[in-house]
C-alpha cells in the first residue's frame, strides 16, 4: 500500500530564504508525483507536475525533482517571499489517476 | 477559461440526512473525481469517473456515491449523514482519465458541516 510522507510539517523562514520541501513513498511504481498548494479554505493549485520519465521540472521560481528509485521528491522554492506562504502538498499518481496525498508542509515566509 | 465550479460552497446538515454536491469540469476535461479532506486523515480519495463511469473507488462506505453526466457534470451523494463526514470536499478534473500527462485541477470545495 502507498504510502506519502512529508517532511518537515512545518516549516518558517525569513523572506529571501530558500525553501525545501521533501516528499517521500513507499511504492516506487508511480506514473507522476504532482506538487500542490492549498491556501487555508481554498482548493488546490497545480505548481508542478512530474512524469515518472523524469527527473525534473521547473516553473519559475519552483523547481522539482523526482527519483524514484530511492522514492523521493523535493520542491525547491527560491527566493521566498510572503506570498509564498501556503501548505504544500504532494501527490502520487497511479496508473488509474488515483492521486495519494501526503500530509503536507505548512509554510510560513516572514517578512 | 473557466476552472473547476463546485456547489454549494458551504453547507450545514442534520445527522441522519443526505446531502448531494456539483462539480462542473474545465471544458473539454472528461475525467472527475473526488476528495475528502479532513484536519486528522488529510486528503482522501473517494471515486473517479469517466465518461460517465465509475472508474475507481476509494475506501469510503456505500453511502458515498456519485455519478457523472453526459456532459461531464458530477455529482456526489452522501446519505445518513454521520458527524464524521463534516469535511472539505474537493472535486478534480482532467483531460483524460489516468496520469499520462495530465495535470489535475481542483476546485474551491465544497464544506460540509454535519450537525
Amino acid at each position: 500500500k502507498q504510502e506519502v510522507t512529508q517532511i518537515p510539517a512545518a516549516l518558517s523562514v525569513p523572506e529571501g530564504e530558500n525553501l525545501v520541501l521533501n516528499c517521500s513513498f513507499t511504492d516506487s511504481a508511480i506514473y507522476n508525483l504532482q506538487w500542490f498548494r492549498q491556501d487555508p479554505g481554498k482548493g488546490l493549485t497545480s505548481l508542478l507536475l512530474i512524469q515518472s520519465s523524469q527527473r525534473e521540472q521547473t516553473s519559475g521560481r519552483l523547481n522539482a525533482s523526482l527519483d524514484k528509485s530511492s522514492g523521493r521528491s523535493t520542491l525547491y522554492i527560491a527566493a521566498s517571499q510572503p506570498g509564498d506562504s501556503a501548505t504544500y502538498l504532494c501527490a502520487v499518481g497511479d496508473s488509474w489517476g488515483k492521486l495519494q496525498f501526503g500530509a503536507g508542509t505548512q509554510v510560513v515566509v516572514t517578512p | 477559461k473557466a476552472g473547476v465550479t463546485q456547489t454549494p460552497r458551504y453547507l450545514i446538515k442534520t445527522r441522519g440526512q443526505q446531502v448531494t454536491l456539483s462539480c462542473s469540469p474545465i471544458s473539454g476535461h472528461r475525467s472527475v473525481s473526488w476528495y475528502q479532506q479532513t484536519p486528522g486523515q488529510g486528503l482522501q480519495f473517494l471515486f473517479e469517473y469517466f465518461s460517465e463511469t465509475q472508474r475507481n473507488k476509494g475506501n469510503f462506505p456505500g453511502r458515498f456515491s456519485g455519478r457523472q453526466f453526459s456532459n461531464s457534470r458530477s455529482e456526489m451523494n452522501v446519505s445518513t449523514l454521520e458527524l464524521g463526514d463534516s469535511a472539505l470536499y474537493l472535486c478534480a478534473s482532467s483531460l483524460e482519465r489516468g496520469p499520462g500527462g495530465n495535470t489535475i485541477y481542483f476546485g474551491e470545495g465544497s464544506w460540509l458541516t454535519v450537525v
